[in-house]
């Protein structure tokens, strides 16, 4: 069964620009979640999809965005880059989340932003 | 709030040596998950266990044990016999239930410690 995949898993941008990071969930699971790790602030939830909705939103700017298609792969948007928008990026897949038992969270390998 | 203290920064321990991480947490909801994670140096959070606030046995797998305590809010992580393929950086996290409204079923994550294993 695999994983969760992240693409691309290395990128370098410019101050300004915009970019756009993709996440294909393991088969069958309908959450995608993304967060954002810094050296300085840690993993920290930016925010959840779950069929095609928005259910959960962290603390971050409006520049920070997503979407999720009707297959469950989800993308994440940045736009204006800042210097402090260099992390790693990590995409996190579940059925259910919600649910009253709680459910397991696996997470891809990540991307690795970097803003010059 | 949920919060989640991993208090340890960094252990270093000789290969087969025992190690305890440490794991404290806060939340009011009722209904909470408990977990860990591994962070190895490509940086995948590769899971480890969950556990839900109402299911207080230890568990055991193989090398791993996990000791939860909703009395002290502790969850700590323990290596038995540690190999230099454990080295990495071990998360843990808490998610709510309470549907107490935005953001009740994100992971809060600890800051994390990084353990190193010497042969």
């Amino acid at each position: 069964k695999a994983g969760v995949t992240q693409t691309p898993r290395y990128l370098i941008k410019t101050r300004g620009q915009q970019v756009t990071l993709s996440c294909s969930p393991i088969s069958g699971h309908r959450s995608v979640s993304w967060y954002q790790q810094t050296p300085g602030q840690g993993l920290q939830f930016l925010f959840e999809y779950f069929s095609e909705t928005q259910r959960n939103k962290g603390n971050f700017p409006g520049r920070f965005s997503g979407r999720q298609f009707s297959n469950s792969r989800s993308e994440m948007n940045v736009s204006t880059l800042e210097l402090g928008d260099s992390a790693l990026y990590l995409c996190a897949s579940s059925y259910d989340p919600h649910s009253l038992l709680g459910d397991t969270i696996y997470f891809g390998e990540g991307s690795w932003l970097t803003v010059v | 709030a949920q919060k989640v203290t991993q208090a340890q920064t960094e252990i270093s321990v000789v290969e087969k040596e025992d190690v305890t991480l440490d794991c404290v947490y806060e939340t009011r909801d009722t209904t909470y998950y408990l977990f860990w994670y591994k962070q190895p140096p490509s940086g995948e959070l590769v899971f480890l266990i969950r556990r839900n606030s109402f299911d207080e046995q230890n568990e055991i797998s193989g090398r791993y044990s996990w000791n939860f305590q909703k009395s002290t809010s502790s969850f700590n992580f323990t290596i038995t016999a540690s190999q230099v393929v454990d080295s990495a950086v071990y998360f843990c996290a808490l998610s709510g239930a309470s549907g107490s409204g935005a953001g009740s079923y994100q992971l809060t994550f600890g800051k994390g410690t990084k353990l190193s294993v010497i042969p």
